[in-house]
């Protein structure tokens, strides 16, 4: 069964240190790759996005990832983080090129960044 | 743009009672649908989706069922609530898939079900 899995469940930092948040997945296929991110009192949103082409990514806020395949990899970075990057990130993957209807998630890192 | 309202925002019910949680996504047509359950530490999980008007797909048995009598309304339902099912339920949206690449979903606030 495919399934997703996040490193760390808790994270804290210092403002301007460096962030990087594990993901690997399970799936033998091709696939789709996303970060989501949930703010304090706000709704579940898309931080970046995986489909094919270059393997680093980019995404809002400074944030970027990159698709190791040889690893199933899909570790988000960002080279120094802000308090207001204080949230749950949470990594999802889904079998490319089948509508994405089956998204598995992970079961989330908090960061909690400290000013 | 494209939104997405869910409602209730918190909800106490007692166990045995009827539920209706509802979902609705203005900005776009034929829209994919989800509703998930997120648990702490857990992530989220899919509990049923639906490309089309009355159209659901389930991904898990259990005490709920999902309805989506229009293109934009996706309702989350149950006959008798049983304590497990508390938790914090989300709707979420995607794009109709065009044969390309998997579209991101879209979330909305969230239902926060307590079960007395």
């Amino acid at each position: 069964a495919q399934s997703v899995s996040q490193h760390n469940h808790h994270v804290i930092l210092s403002e301007a240190a460096s962030l990087e948040l594990g993901c690997n997945y399970s799936y033998g296929g091709t696939v789709n790759l996303f970060w989501y991110v949930q703010y304090p009192g706000q709704h579940l949103q898309l931080l970046l996005k995986y489909f094919s082409g270059d393997p680093l990514v980019k995404g809002i806020k400074g944030f970027e990832a990159e698709f190791i395949k040889s690893k199933f990899s899909f570790n988000l970075r960002k080279p120094s983080v802000q308090w207001s990057d204080t949230a749950e990130y949470f990594c999802a993957v889904n079998p490319a090129n089948t509508g994405g209807f089956k998204t598995i998630f992970g079961a989330g890192t908090r960061l909690f960044v400290k000013a | 743009s494209q939104t997405i309202h869910q409602w209730p925002a918190t909800l106490v019910q007692p166990v045995g009672s009827p539920l209706s949680l509802e979902c609705t996504v203005e900005g776009t047509s034929n829209p994919n649908l989800y509703w998930y359950r997120q648990a702490a530490g857990r992530g989220l999980q899919l509990l049923f989706y639906s490309v089309g008007i009355g159209q659901i797909s389930s991904e898990v048995p259990q005490n709920l069922s999902a309805s989506r009598p229009q293109d934009r309304q996706f309702i989350l339902s149950s006959k008798k609530l049983l304590l497990s099912d508390s938790g914090f339920y989300l709707c979420a949206w995607s794009a109709r898939w065009t044969g390309v690449d998997n579209q991101p979903q879209h979330f909305g606030d969230g239902t926060r079900l307590s079960i007395l």
